[in-house]
């Protein structure tokens, strides 16, 4: 199986920071890589699919980069409703889906 | 509107069945693939099963065995038929559709989630 690790697991930042966020594979997935955004309560919600590409109605300041085994998610100006957990999704292996651990994302 | 409502939920004993549904609206389940992720309470998340558009079912190992996708074209709705429950099994379970671009499966629409307990 694919083991997906985030990091950190955790960060505290302000209103306006940039922030980054990293997910390593375990083997090569070229760009089969997501992104997701979990409020407290809700259901998760797709940001970026295959690396990079932003999902539709998802504000610009989220990017994805990343191929291979290192991914990474930034925001460039953190902003309220921002605060929550993500998490990075593997879907190279058909049809075995790995998740990362998550990474919360909590008000300074 | 593209949605999709989760029910079925609830308290179960260990060892019981339970049977969520999963309705869509906007869009056909038969087209398209779907699957189904948990989250046990605290944790993250688990993708749980995925049924293809041609019927081909997949299943995480900590479920094969135990647990069944299906759908009704007729009704618009995907199922999820779990047997012999734990207590482990204990979580939200959305149900969510795959869109495929590039050539690469995301889950772009998800249900609000439905919660299952397992305790005696």
């Amino acid at each position: 199986d694919i083991q997906m690790t985030q990091s950190p697991s955790s960060l505290s930042a302000s209103v306006g920071d940039r922030v980054t966020i990293t997910c390593r594979a375990s083997q090569s997935i070229s760009t089969y890589l997501n992104w997701y955004q979990q409020k407290p309560g809700k259901a998760p919600k797709l940001l970026i699919y295959a690396a990079s590409s932003l999902q539709s109605g998802v504000p610009s300041r989220f990017s994805g980069s990343g191929s291979g085994t290192d991914f990474t998610l930034t925001i460039s100006s953190l902003q309220p409703g921002d605060f929550a957990t993500y998490y990075c999704q593997q879907s190279y292996i058909t049809p075995t889906w790995t998740f990362g651990q998550g990474t919360k994302v909590e008000i300074k | 509107e593209v949605q999709l409502v989760e029910s079925g939920g609830g308290l179960i004993q260990p060892g019981g069945s339970l049977r969520l549904s999963c309705a869509a609206s906007g869009f056909t389940v038969s087209s398209n693939y779907m699957s189904w992720v948990r989250q046990a309470p605290g944790k993250g998340l688990e993708w749980v099963s995925i049924i293809f558009s041609g019927d081909d079912t997949y299943y995480a190992d900590s479920v094969k065995g135990r647990f069944s996708i299906s759908r009704d074209n007729s009704k618009n709705t995907l199922y999820l038929q779990m047997n012999s429950l734990r207590a482990e099994d204990t979580a939200v379970y959305y149900c969510a559709r795959e869109s495929s671009r590039f050539g690469e499966l995301s889950m772009d629409v998800w249900g609000q989630g439905t919660t299952v307990t397992v305790s005696s």
